[in-house]
């Protein structure tokens, strides 16, 4: 059955470190999105692509960055960890009807 | 900022019905999205509308009134397993979807 997995599933990192989070998909849709979840604010758009080496940045992008290199995978870099970017992080993808957007299990990261 | 207001919580017993309210702001609107999470889960897509008037899936249907930039989920015989926090979502031209705070519904028997 097609998914859309999140790697890893729990991560504590420290401040200053590099964290790269994975996205994959294998329902070879184009759209994909990476959103944090924090109590009081919902989910926020960090970044997303439309395609193959295509990437936008969403409304809290300061601070991460994206890259495709392929339709499956979508992953999140943060490049120097800050302990306000402990959240819960979640992966989606969507096509066709762009309304419907799938969901990853999210990863529960904690910045000390 | 929020972009879209819902209430925070509400509390009804099984078998209720329970209306959850949305307002968002019109700027680049296309349609309205809810989505259902349930604690420490993904967040799952439930109804869209993208015109006004009433779209039901079975227990569960939503509305849309672009004229009021308002519409609701409405959450018929309830069940405990409808325990969960609701989102509605601003779907703009560019296909970027713009999430609410989120509704907590809590199911008591």
């Amino acid at each position: 059955d097609a998914e859309i997995t999140q790697s890893p599933r729990h991560k504590i990192t420290e401040t200053g470190r590099q964290v790269t989070l994975a996205c994959h998909q294998t329902w070879n849709h184009n759209n994909m999105f990476w959103y944090r979840q924090d109590l009081g604010h919902g989910l926020r758009l960090i970044h997303y692509s439309y395609g193959v080496q295509d990437t936008n940045k969403g409304e809290v992008s300061d601070g991460y960055s994206v890259s495709r290199s392929n339709t499956e995978d979508l992953p999140l870099t943060l490049e120097s960890a800050a302990s306000s970017q402990t959240s819960v992080y979640f992966c989606a993808s969507s096509e066709g009807q762009r309304e419907t957007q799938y969901f990853g299990p999210g990863t529960r990261l904690l910045v000390l | 900022g929020q972009s879209l207001e819902q209430p925070s919580e509400v509390t009804a017993v099984e078998g209720a019905i329970v209306q959850i309210n949305c307002t968002y702001q019109t700027s680049g609107f296309y349609g309205l999205s809810w989505y259902q999470q349930h604690d420490g889960g993904a967040p799952t897509f439930l109804s869209y509308n993208a015109l006004d008037g009433l779209e039901e899936t079975g227990r569960f249907s939503s509305f849309l009134s672009r004229s009021d930039s308002y519409g609701y989920l409405l959450l018929q015989e309830l069940q405990m397993k409808d325990s969960a926090s609701y989102f509605c979502a601003r779907l703009t031209r560019d296909y970027k979807l713009s999430f609410g705070a989120g509704t907590t519904v809590t199911v008591r028997a």
